[in-house]
């Protein structure tokens, strides 16, 4: 079955840009009507939905986020990667990649990876 | 502040039912039927539980519903275990134009 699994730095300086990476197994990321998104996770907090992207290349951001935000795609590798750019302390937290449009539905997260955390400080 | 309001925790005894409530408007939760349930253990990875509304994907145990009144959608748990503590997330579609909108999380204590 399809596995995710993310990776890139675990620490990050303040103002640099966060750039991480979900590489997909066991199916291709190109194929059906998936949609591939990231979430990250303070620690002790909730969950917040960063944004997604279709294979198509459409891409859909948290309004919150939009600015400093950039999703792609690379079917070659059967990747997609996250890049955060401008980050602060607030920006620390366990980010993970998930697989979405369970049901054909955008929303729904049903393959997600182990999660990894990103630590920004100087 | 997440616009789906969820209780911060709860908690039961194994063998008991409990319920989590995910309250939001008619923009989101009252609106449509595209509300969700996500388990987290901690440490781990979301899980999903139940999509759209009530239904559950395969695997996961018939001892979790889900339902709707209103602009509140809830998730019941019976017979309670104790491998069922973890916190709990709704989320739902809005046309608000807030993608992705997650509830703020219940803590579900088995005592």
């Amino acid at each position: 079955q399809v596995q995710l699994q993310e990776s890139g730095p675990g620490l990050v300086k303040p103002s640099q840009t966060l750039s991480l990476t979900c590489t997909v197994s066991g199916g291709s990321i190109s194929s059906g009507s998936d949609y591939w998104s990231w979430i990250r996770q303070p620690a002790g907090k909730g969950l917040e939905w960063i944004g997604r992207i279709y294979t198509s290349g459409t891409t859909n951001y948290n309004p919150a986020l939009k600015s400093r935000v950039t999703i792609s795609v690379d079917t070659s590798k059967n990747q997609f990667s996250l890049r955060l750019s401008s980050v602060t302390a607030a920006d620390t937290a366990v980010y993970y990649c998930a697989r979405a449009g369970y049901s054909g539905y955008e929303g729904y997260m049903d393959v997600w990876g182990k999660g990894t955390t990103v630590t920004v400080s100087s | 502040q997440s616009a789906l309001t969820q209780p911060a925790s709860v908690s039961g005894s194994p063998g008991q039912s409990i319920t989590i409530s995910c309250t939001g408007t008619s923009s989101d939760v009252g609106g449509y039927n595209y509300v969700s349930w996500y388990q987290q253990h901690p440490g781990k990875a979301p899980k999903l539980m139940i999509y759209d509304v009530s239904n559950r994907p395969s695997g996961v145990s018939n001892r979790f519903s889900g339902s709707k009144s209103g602009n509140t959608a809830s998730l019941t748990i019976s017979g309670l275990q104790a491998e069922d503590e973890a916190d709990y997330y709704c989320s739902s579609y809005t046309n608000s134009g807030t993608l992705g909108m997650f509830g703020g999380g219940t803590k579900l204590t088995v005592l």
